[in-house]
């Protein structure tokens, strides 16, 4: 049971907007701020978003990042079929003084 | 170009050990906390321990304290997992990944990845 919940799976059509959420809690996201990785099939994770809404140099701008209290969501405004992937939300945990993932949202682009 | 190479993975029997091994290059290793974080098949990731840029400050998840010892030698760019008592559980891809600085604290971040090595606990 991870500590963030994301949904498990999302989808949507090329040009469509699709948001991932992730929900956590006071110890986690609520008081530090959010990673997002990208995980192409077959691939290692690559960092995408960090600090709640920097995008990491490369990532195009259609990729945005936000957070709210102990949530966060991770935007794509017009999917393109190189998106589909594993998406993973991190924070810090100061209970357990480490990093904490979502367990992930598999994203298909119809 | 940042580059993390690991090695050391394969079929182990439960209750064995493995070392891990993971060569950086393209950027100052010692300026930099280190990390190892595992997927399990079909699994999300799951951090598992971290090393400061100097060496002197390690940490593990609970699920690895009193199993696992991360350790670095700055002198060849190399980190380390020791892995004992393994278990089936403990079966997943490693990898050895780059925290965005020296320290360990809120405000890290994994900015690079290596490629992964499979370990396996199976009988």
């Amino acid at each position: 049971q991870s500590l963030l919940t994301q949904p498990p799976s999302a989808s949507g059509t090329p040009g469509q907007r699709v948001t991932i959420s992730c929900s956590g809690s006071s110890s986690n996201i609520g008081s530090n701020t959010v990673n997002w990785y990208q995980q192409l099939p077959g691939t290692a994770p690559k960092l995408l978003i960090y600090s709640n809404n920097q995008r990491t140099s490369g990532v195009p701008d259609r990729f945005s990042g936000s957070k709210s209290g102990a949530s966060a969501s991770l935007a794509f405004s017009g999917l393109q079929s190189e998106d589909e992937a594993d998406y993973y939300c991190a924070a810090w945990d100061d209970s357990l003084n480490g990093v904490v993932f979502g367990g992930g949202t598999k994203l298909t682009v119809l | 170009e940042v580059q993390l190479l690991e090695s050391g993975g394969g079929l182990v029997q439960p209750g064995g050990s493995l070392r891990l091994s993971c060569a950086a290059s393209g950027f100052t290793f010692s300026r930099y906390a280190m990390s190892w974080v595992r997927q399990g098949p079909g699994k999300g990731l799951e951090w598992v321990s971290s090393i400061s840029g100097s060496g002197s400050s390690t940490y593990y998840a609970v699920s690895v304290t009193g199993l696992f010892t991360i350790s670095r030698d700055n002198s060849k760019n190399t980190l380390y997992l020791q892995m004992n008592s393994l278990r089936a559980e403990d079966t997943a891809v490693y990898y050895c990944a780059k925290f965005n600085r020296a320290g360990y604290s809120s405000g890290n971040y994994f900015d690079y990845w290596g490629q992964g090595t499979l370990v396996t606990v199976s009988s």
